[in-house]
């Protein structure tokens, strides 16, 4: 069975800081693996999406790594703004009818 | 991009009650739907696989008779919680995969409150 974690939990950093978060999972055989955003009772939006077959993808100021041999991912975030707070879930796609295991978010705080 | 319309966004109902939430893919088709539910502070527990034209698959203890879950067409997928207790008040959220390149979209979410 696929286990998500997600570390740290949460996250506090001042505005401009460059950051990472992690994830990590049990089972290297993905489809794929995806990095969300979910705002406060709100749904989740989609930052990136990477391949198993890829090694990172990037969009603005986001920057996402996949290491399927060591079960890894992380999301970099440069230059970091007050809206980029928010809790941020990554998604393992396994290779069996496209059903997600999330992990349990990190809680990330941008103080102006 | 892609877009997956969840209604309604919240809703509140008398306990023994049932409600139904919709799930739309907009500008796709999507043979597969997922419905989770999520309690505060916590992540995106799956509930169940939501396949156009036959019977959904329930994930470990869900109560399927609870959780009534139609997928009639390729682009909408119901959930409904039938005569709802207050332990159903949560956060469901329903997702769509995009067959074109296997990516997940999130609807925006319904909280149900069961009073």
């Amino acid at each position: 069975k696929q286990e998500v974690t997600q570390i740290p939990a949460a996250l506090s950093v001042p505005e401009g800081e460059n950051l990472v978060l992690n994830c990590s999972f049990t089972d290297s055989a993905i489809y794929n693996l995806q990095w969300f955003r979910q705002d406060p009772g709100k749904g989740l939006t989609s930052l990136l999406l990477i391949q198993s077959s890829q090694r990172e993808q990037t969009s603005g100021r986001l920057n996402a790594s996949l290491d399927k041999s060591s079960g890894r991912s992380t999301l970099y975030i440069a230059a970091s703004q007050p809206g980029d707070s928010a809790t941020y879930l990554c998604a393992v796609m396994g290779t069996n009818a496209g059903k997600s295991t999330f992990g349990d978010g990190t809680t990330l705080t941008v103080k102006p | 991009g892609a877009v997956v319309s969840q209604h309604p966004s919240w809703v509140i109902c008398k306990s023994g009650t049932s409600v139904k939430i919709e799930c739309r893919s907009l500008d796709f088709q999507a043979t597969t739907m997922f419905w989770y539910r999520q309690f505060p502070k916590q992540s995106l527990m799956l509930m169940a696989t939501s396949n156009e034209g036959s019977k959904a698959t329930y994930e470990q203890g869900v109560e399927k008779d609870k959780f009534l879950i139609n997928h009639a067409s390729l682009t909408l997928s119901t959930l409904t919680v039938t005569s709802a207790h207050p332990e159903d008040s949560s956060f469901y959220i329903c997702s769509a995969i995009q067959t074109t390149n296997e990516k997940l979209f999130f609807g925006s979410g319904t909280q149900l409150s069961v009073l």
